[in-house]
């Protein structure tokens, strides 16, 4: 059973553009969502994380999204960058901070020069 | 220096063999973390430890077995290698931050082909 699940699997973009991806969840009890970022060659890195009593948290040209009553959140770049290049996850933690991180199975983007 | 470091970086094996990958964390976290990364398929957990003396399995552990040697070192053991068991290995760690949430930390990875 996929506890989070993302689209799309893959993004192309041009330079400036904005990239959209999208994740969804079932489990009400899941209150922290990260993103994480791999670049090729390394491991995932915390990018962005928000909680669930805010709908919006930027950080720069990245935005996440959080809507609770539909239980989606998404992650936005805005003026993509080809150093934006990358592999992205989205993840959820339930309450309480003694689980582990359940992670979507990623999105590959691609910013066109 | 690195604060999650997996050593080998690179391994070829052959099917059978006896397999070990090791991961060291000067983060001073008490969590640390095996998965496992294919295309498409994203981090799949296969091991965890909360402290030296706790271990879990996780989604795929079958056919793998871990070591909590220290607080510091999590090893990675397959005990007869199969060619499906071509892929990424991440160690990570992890403490409790901000409001008790995990941010997990990742090692370079390990890219390991068993022909």
């Amino acid at each position: 059973q996929q506890q989070v699940k993302q689209s799309p699997q893959s993004l192309i973009v041009q330079k400036g553009g904005i990239s959209i991806i999208n994740c969804a969840y079932e489990n009400t009890a899941f209150d922290y969502f990260p993103w994480y970022q791999q670049f090729p060659g390394k491991g995932p890195a915390l990018l962005i994380a928000i909680r669930p009593d805010v709908s919006e948290k930027k950080e720069g040209r990245f935005t996440i999204s959080f809507n609770k009553s539909a239980k989606q959140f998404s992650l936005h770049i805005m003026d993509s960058q080809p150093g934006d290049s990358a592999t992205y996850f989205c993840a959820a933690s339930p309450q309480g901070g003694s689980e582990k991180l359940v992670f979507g199975k990623g999105t590959k983007l691609t910013v066109n020069p | 220096d690195a604060d999650v470091t997996q050593t080998p970086r690179n391994r070829i094996t052959k099917t059978g063999k006896r397999i070990m990958l090791e991961c060291s964390q000067t983060k001073g976290h008490d969590r640390m973390y095996w998965y496992r990364q294919d295309p498409g398929l994203g981090l799949r957990l296969i091991y965890y430890s909360f402290d030296v003396k706790d271990i879990n399995k996780g989604e795929i552990s079958d056919g793998y077995s871990v070591s909590r040697q220290a607080q510091a070192k999590f090893s990675l053991s397959l005990e007869s290698a199969i060619p499906n068991q071509t892929a990424l290995y991440f160690c990570a760690t992890s403490a409790l931050g901000l409001a008790g949430k995990d941010t997990q930390y990742f090692g370079p990875g390990t890219r390991l082909t068993v022909l």
